[in-house]
């Protein structure tokens, strides 16, 4: 069983490079996630989607977009890496408003 | 606004004793959700409980208890005789439609130690 499955799990960026990140989940889930995870602030919502096509903004939004053009994939994007973008993300999924979500193994990014 | 604090940065215990981890959470819906998850040293996250605001029977797994009290909106975790494999970061987390959205909070996380 795959799960959530992110890709990369580790990447170094120059500051400037864009990149993306892309969470993939099998279970047919309705909402997807991500976060970014820095130490001392938690889990904090970067941009999130109720359904295939739409997505909107969480608590820290700026210097990311996100595509949802199919159910099973959300593509996280850096178009322009800064320094303060180094974090641990970590996409997750749920099937229904307010269950359980489940979370992949995260992304190591550092952006130099 | 949704938000949900824990206070408690971290806690170091000796096994075998009992720790208590806090959540308070701020909602302005009357229909929401309560978590925790765990994430231990490998960086994963685990799933541990989900809780209904109309439930407010503490709920008990084990060692592990949750006391849900909407009169000062806090949703704690204890662990009772602690064991060194309860070391982790636990994050406890809010979901509701506040605003017609569907977001799932998490708090700054509190990190247990357990020591042998």
């Amino acid at each position: 069983n795959a799960g959530v499955t992110q890709t990369p799990k580790f990447r170094v960026l120059k500051t400037g490079q864009s990149m993306t990140l892309l969470c993939a989940q099998d279970m047919n889930h309705e909402y997807m996630y991500w976060y970014r995870q820095d130490p001392g602030m938690g889990l904090r919502l970067i941009h999130y989607s109720v359904g295939e096509g739409t997505t909107a903004k969480g608590e820290v939004p700026d210097g990311y977009n996100v595509s949802r053009l199919k159910k099973q994939n959300f593509l996280l994007g850096l178009e322009s890496a800064a320094p303060s973008q180094t974090s641990v993300y970590f996409c997750a999924s749920r099937p229904a408003l307010n269950t359980e979500a489940f979370f992949g193994q995260g992304t190591r990014l550092t952006v130099v | 606004a949704q938000k949900v604090t824990q206070a408690q940065t971290e806690i170091s215990v000796v096994e075998k004793e009992d720790v208590t981890l806090d959540c308070v959470y701020e909602t302005r819906d009357t229909t929401y959700y309560l978590f925790w998850y765990k994430q231990p040293p490998s960086g994963e996250l685990v799933f541990l409980i989900r809780r209904n605001s109309f439930d407010e029977q503490n709920e008990i797994s084990g060692r592990y208890s949750w006391n849900f009290q909407k009169s000062t909106s806090s949703f704690n975790f204890t662990i009772t005789a602690s064991q060194v494999v309860d070391s982790a970061v636990y994050f406890c987390a809010l979901s509701d439609s506040s605003y017609n959205t569907d977001k799932l909070i998490f708090g700054t996380g509190t990190r247990l130690q357990v020591f042998p």
